[in-house]
């Protein structure tokens, strides 16, 4: 069965930075690209990165581009999203899901996401 | 950006009846590169249908879905009481993008 865990979700003050990771299990790792999606407070979904296989292929939505970095370890079967500059439209849960198929970006498991609180 | 719009934003039904949830997009979606999921109040995103029409593995089939170009439907054929959540429709042909859920609520 495959399971996703993200940790590292934290109240952090506006120009802040943290680093989001997501453990995965009953897969493997390596084949699959993944995804950040979050969802501010009573709102809907917005894809955040994605990051090939390999990790050599890293893509960002217009909002987070410059300020995000994604990356994986695929021997720790880890993958994290590195958050600098955070303003308070970050705050939301995020999500780690694994990409559906290479190349198709629907999203078939997600784990259970991180609160992350950007507040002075 | 590919913007989707669900509709209606609200349905209120009877466990046992159907269930009809719109998505418009604003362009073409790619290959009908069209997801649906679902999610419930504190739990994560569900994926339900994909490729507009291919049911997730796992998803009763009650749930299915159709449409093609900019305008696509996922039915739930007879609600269950587990089926009263919040849904999106997101595509995947150019960068992802969600529409803004569409909850279904028992009346």
């Amino acid at each position: 069965e495959v399971q996703l865990l993200e940790s590292g979700g934290v109240l952090v003050q506006p120009g802040g930075s943290l680093r989001l990771s997501c453990a995965a299990s009953g897969l493997t790792f390596g084949n699959y690209g993944m995804c950040w999606v979050r969802q501010a407070p009573g709102r809907g979904l917005e894809w955040v990165s994605s990051i090939s296989g390999g990790g050599e292929l890293t893509y960002y939505a217009d909002s987070v581009k410059g300020r995000v970095t994604v990356s994986r370890d695929n021997s720790r079967n880890t993958l994290y999203l590195q958050m600098n500059s955070l303003r308070a439209e970050d705050t939301a849960v995020y999500y780690c899901a694994k990409i559906g198929v290479t190349g198709k970006w629907f999203f078939d498991y997600w784990g259970r996401g991180t609160l992350v609180t950007v507040s002075s | 950006e590919i913007v989707l719009t669900q509709s209606p934003g609200t349905l209120s039904l009877s466990p046992g009846e159907r269930a009809t949830l719109s998505c418009r997009a604003s362009q073409t979606v790619i290959s009908n590169y069209l997801a649906w999921y679902q999610q419930k109040p504190g739990q994560s995103p569900r994926l339900l249908i994909y490729g507009a029409s291919s049911g997730a593995a796992g998803i009763p089939d009650r749930f299915s879905g159709s449409g093609s170009g900019t305008e696509f439907t996922l039915t739930i054929s007879r609600l269950e009481p587990e089926d009263f959540a919040v849904y999106y429709c997101q595509q995947y042909g150019t960068s992802p993008t969600f529409g803004q859920g569409t909850k279904v609520e028992i009346k």
